[in-house]
Parts: structure tokens; sequence; C-alpha cells
């Protein structure tokens, strides 16, 4: 069965870097894009970014572009999100997603996420 | 960005009611909507994606429908573990978006 586990997150002061991983299990990794969708706490759902199957194109929020990188190796079935420039609106628990196809643009299978505080 | 406006934002209801959200997006995404239903404490989980597909494994008492700003999930007849949150998502332009979410709370 489809298994992503996220790891990484922690506490980290304003303007600080992190790096996500996901661990993928259960399907072809290399054969269908990767999200990132993050959740402040006690708020909604926010999409942070996304890969293609490939790595061949990226796509990201506007609150994130240009501070965080989403990248994938496919040889070890990992997804990353690398955070830098941290601020104390990035805290929330980070949930890496599975595509249903190289680029649907929904979330099928979701991790069960990672908490990132961002606070000094 | 597109906005999705989601409402009511919460609602109370008895298990089996009719339960309707809608979600209204701020220029047209054909039928470019999914909607999510999310557990205190759990991750999201797709129920329906194109706007009214239902995905694999999820009851059809769930249902989906509409296209271009104006859409719909509809609970026929709601049951104990379906009170949650639901949020709407479109995938008809970057960046994706999600609705604020409807929280269904039992009367």
């Amino acid at each position: 069965q489809v298994q992503l586990v996220e790891s990484g997150g922690g506490v980290v002061q304003p303007g600080g870097s992190l790096r996500l991983s996901c661990a993928a299990s259960g399907f072809t990794f290399s054969s269908y894009g990767m999200h990132w969708v993050r959740q402040a706490p006690g708020k909604g759902l926010e999409w942070v970014a996304f890969i293609r199957y490939d790595g061949s194109n990226k796509y990201y929020a506007d609150s994130v572009k240009g501070r965080f990188t989403i990248s994938r190796d496919n040889s070890k079935n990992t997804l990353y999100l690398q955070m830098n420039s941290l601020r104390a609106e990035d805290t929330a628990v980070y949930y890496c997603a599975k595509d249903p196809g190289q680029q649907w643009l929904v979330c099928n299978y979701w991790g069960q996420g990672t908490l990132v505080t961002v606070s000094s | 960005a597109i906005q999705l406006t989601q409402s009511p934002s919460s609602l109370s209801a008895s298990v089996g009611d009719r339960v309707t959200i809608t979600c209204r997006a701020s220029q047209g995404i054909s039928s470019a909507l999914a909607w999510y239903q999310q557990k205190p404490g759990k991750a999201p989980k797709l129920l329906i994606y194109d706007a009214s597909s239902l995905e694999s494994g999820v009851p059809s008492r769930f249902s989906g429908s509409g296209s271009g700003t104006d859409f719909t999930l509809t609970i026929s007849s709601l049951q104990p573990e379906d009170f949650a949150t639901y949020y709407c998502q479109q995938f008809n332009n970057y960046p994706l978006t999600f609705g604020g979410g409807t929280k269904v709370e039992i009367k």
C-alpha cells in the first residue's frame, strides 16, 4: 500500500533553514508527481509546491517562491523541501502528498505530516 | 491567484441529514475542482476530483457537482464518521488553492 513518511521538522529560528524529506513506498515513485501542502496551527490547508514525476517542472505558491525548493531523488524514492529564510508565518504541519498521475494536480495520498516551528 | 470561498464555514447537522457545502471560485475553473475531508489530527483524504468524480473507496453518499465558478459537495445521509472539516481545491491554474474549509459538527 502507498506510504508517505515525512521527516526533518523541528524548531528553527527566523531566517534559518530546514530540509524536509518524504520517503515514499508502495508505488512506482518515479511515475508520479508529488506535492507539499502545509497547515498552520488551527488554520486551513495551503498548497506549497509541486514537482513533476521526472523533476522537469516545479511550481510554487507565491508565499514561498524564491525561499523554498522542491526536489526529488527517484533512485531513493524520496521527495524533499528545502526551506530557507524561514519566517514565523511558515510555522505549520507540512504534508507530502502524491498526485494520481504525472500532473493531475490533486492529492490522492498524504503522509502524516511533520511540524515545523519558526520561533526565536 | 484564484480564490475559493466556501459556505457555510461551519454547520451543525444530525445523523441522517442531507448536507450541502458550496465552493465559489473567483474566476471560472471549468471542472478542475476537488473535495477533501479532514478529521482532527489527521491528514486530508481525497473525496471528489474533476468536480463530480468519486475517488475509489469513497462511499456513494458523497457527491459533487458544478462547473465554472459554482460547486457543491453533498452528503446524502450524514453518518457519524462524516463529522469533519471539508475543503475544496482548484487545480485549473497555478498556484493551486484551497477554500477556507467547512466544519461539519454534530447537532
